[in-house]
């Protein structure tokens, strides 16, 4: 079953906390990619990668980085969270073929 | 970057009712797709459809590229086609997916 996984589903933290934001596929895409979704602002992307060490910003990279050292996992990472990266992510696999999302992660800056 | 705007914002339908939802994008594009936000936030893929018409089941999509804009009809409507419908592509030459804010369909029995 084509999947994508992403851990935590919910993640409260403080403000400069660095923290990471696992995803895996097990579909060997290529592409991979991670959106924020905000109320009245609809989903953007903030990186994505179109293979192991490929990687590019999307609309909102500021504060945000990533690293695809192998082609299964796709990690986000925000190094120094302030409250207004609190918001809804999702990571995705796929691209010239349907793009699959986890479940989503929420998450808290206080 | 490309616009991609999505048609109406919102929409109530009884249930058994028709629908068409409409994406527009300001470029050429090789790849569109679908999505379907059910109310626990989940994003389910329903169509990648760059150019033609797809179905499946009551769903179908028409992509228009050389009109720059996307259809997606529901048909017999019921009370789990609720949530919110995004479209999404890249730009010319670009690998960077932008969405459309999304139409909110509500179902109502």
């Amino acid at each position: 079953e084509a999947q994508v996984t992403q851990n935590p589903r919910y993640l409260i933290t403080v403000t400069g906390k660095k923290l990471t934001v696992t995803c895996s596929q097990n579909m060997n895409h290529e592409y991979m990619s991670w959106y924020r979704q905000d109320p009245g602002l609809g989903l953007r992307q903030i990186y994505y990668s179109m293979n192991v060490e490929v990687t590019d910003k999307g609309d909102v990279p500021e504060g945000y980085k990533v690293s695809r050292k192998e082609k299964r996992n796709f990690p986000l990472i925000l190094e120094s969270p302030s409250p207004n990266q609190t918001s809804l992510y999702f990571c995705a696999a796929g691209y010239n073929s349907p793009l699959h999302f986890g479940n989503g992660t929420r998450l808290t800056v206080t | 970057g490309i616009q991609v705007e999505q048609s109406p914002p919102d929409l109530i339908l009884q249930e058994g009712a028709n629908s068409t939802l409409r994406c527009n994008f300001s470029d050429s594009v090789n790849n569109l797709q679908w999505f379907h936000q059910n109310p626990w936030g989940q994003l389910i893929n329903l169509f990648y459809i760059p150019s033609g018409t797809k179905q499946n089941g009551r769903l179908s999509a028409t992509t228009v590229a050389t009109e720059r804009y996307s259809l997606l009809y529901i048909s017999s409507s019921q009370t789990t086609d609720s949530g919110v419908y995004f479209c999404a592509c890249p730009g010319a030459g670009s690998y960077q997916l932008t969405f459309g804010k999304g139409t909110k369909l509500s179902v109502i029995p």
